[in-house]
């Protein structure tokens, strides 16, 4: 079992949908979790942070639940931008050397 | 514009040479990072510093070889001991000290070397 699974997806959705991805992590050390966002033939950029309390940055919302060990993104109103890949990592030991990368979930927004 | 470059972006190579890629930032950070990324797998560690003339091995360490003779600059050599060379090369920077540590990584544009 890989340490931070995610569903590749592709998930196809229309425009204005809201859409949430899941990322489970094996390590219940890890300690600080991100998302990342990856276009096509591009590199990853920091979409944005995951909190214990959970936390929002405009249409998009991620939580963490440690019960579970399992991290979410919402995206709401989706728009046509939105269509990349999501990289769930994940840094365990809190050494922000080691971390631990997701394959991705494929997000492609339709008009 | 603080950055890291990567260069080249697209890289030809035949089997048996060895080819180095350039990763330079102007960002300050003290960490640097050498990620490799293969279709339908995630970013793989090769190598990856946190101060000047010191680096450790990542998890796919084996054919590759790096340098960190200046803060800014960590360039990964990929040696004819590599077996599977062709794939997408990332760098990446990162700051390690105190309130300003994000845990964000800062990436290039990505080199992608072929073998031919």
């Amino acid at each position: 079992r890989k340490e931070v699974e995610q569903d590749p997806g592709p998930f196809n959705v229309p425009e204005g949908a809201t859409v949430a991805f899941n990322c489970t992590y094996s390590n219940s050390a890890s300690q600080s979790f991100f998302w990342y966002r990856q276009d096509c033939r591009k590199e990853p950029k920091l979409l944005m942070s995951v909190y214990s309390s959970g936390n929002e940055d405009g249409r998009f919302t991620a939580q963490l639940n440690r019960a579970s060990q399992y991290i979410s993104l919402l995206i709401r109103d989706s728009k046509l931008s939105d269509s990349a890949t999501y990289l769930c990592v994940v840094n365990r030991a809190g050494n922000n050397r080691k971390l631990i990368w997701g394959l991705g979930t494929s997000l492609a927004v339709n008009p | 514009d603080g950055g890291i470059t990567q260069s080249p972006k697209y890289l030809f190579r035949k089997e048996g040479q060895n080819v180095t890629l350039s990763c330079e930032q102007n960002l300050n950070h003290d960490a640097m990072y050498w990620y490799r990324q293969d279709p339908g797998q995630g970013l793989r560690l090769i190598y990856y510093s946190q101060i000047v003339n010191d680096f450790q091995k990542g998890d796919i360490a084996e054919g590759y070889s790096v340098s960190r003779e200046k803060k800014e600059s960590f360039p990964l050599t990929v040696t004819s001991a590599q077996k599977n060379p062709t794939a997408f090369y990332l760098c990446a920077s990162m700051e390690l000290g105190g309130r300003t540590n994000t845990g964000e990584l800062f990436f290039g544009e990505g080199s992608r070397l072929t073998v031919l």
